[in-house]
């Protein structure tokens, strides 16, 4: 157990909806990422919250947006889903952000139908 | 851009020893990470080498070369358990965001 909670575990959708994915890191970790994994694309880094501000930005489509709140927990909203956004969303933390050791949440598998 | 090669598939008897590969293309680099995933598990951290060298702890061990933009993780005293997904992947830029390659599925028989 990484420390890192995620919910909801499964979503089920139909296109064109919207989600919302909740993410709480790790006790005292600062900074809060953002990634999907996907059978063609690999696992992708999406975004990156420090302290509650967007610290940089991956392949992130403009559907997808996300926010750090001040208790540090982090939400990611994808909107307007199409087939293709069907993956494991995964939520890391660390305690500053720099390189090194990340804790992975167990992730979020978002079907959508 | 920014690109990762590592092997698709190794496998391996228990007790033996084996080595994942990893090359790397980027722009900028701060550190080569390895992470360990199990089929629909979340991945787990296992080394981090910034600096040229061997990193080892327990069974596990990373080294890196920068001038040759490689790097390998070997896994040592194989147990039918490490039979997962080996990720590594590159730290761009002092932020954190992380690059990784498309992962290396390893299977251990008995």
């Amino acid at each position: 157990d990484s420390g890192v909670t995620q919910t909801p575990k499964h979503l089920i959708t139909a296109t064109g909806q919207r989600v919302t994915l909740r993410c709480s890191p790790r006790s005292g970790d600062l900074s809060v990422y953002w990634y999907q994994q996907s059978l063609d694309q690999g696992l992708q880094f999406l975004i990156q919250y420090y302290n509650g501000e967007e610290r940089a930005k991956g392949n992130i489509l403009e559907r997808f947006s996300a926010q750090q709140f001040p208790d540090l927990h982090s939400e990611l909203n994808l909107s307007s889903l199409e087939l293709g956004d069907s993956a494991l969303y995964f939520c890391a933390s660390s305690p500053q952000g720099g390189v090194g050791e990340q804790y992975f949440g167990p992730g979020t598998r978002l079907t959508v139908t | 851009g920014q690109s990762l090669e590592q092997p698709s598939e190794v496998t391996a008897v228990e007790g033996a020893i084996v080595q994942i590969n990893c090359t790397y293309q980027t722009s900028g680099f701060y550190g080569l990470s390895w992470y360990q995933q199990h089929d629909g598990g979340a991945p787990t951290f296992l080394s981090y080498n910034a600096l040229d060298g061997l990193e080892e702890t327990g069974r596990f061990s990373s080294f890196l070369s920068r001038s040759d933009s490689y790097g390998y993780l070997l896994l040592q005293e194989l147990q039918m358990k490490d039979s997962a997904s080996y990720f590594c992947a590159v730290g761009g830029s002092t932020l954190g965001r992380l690059y990784f390659g498309r992962g290396t599925q390893l299977t251990v028989w008995p």
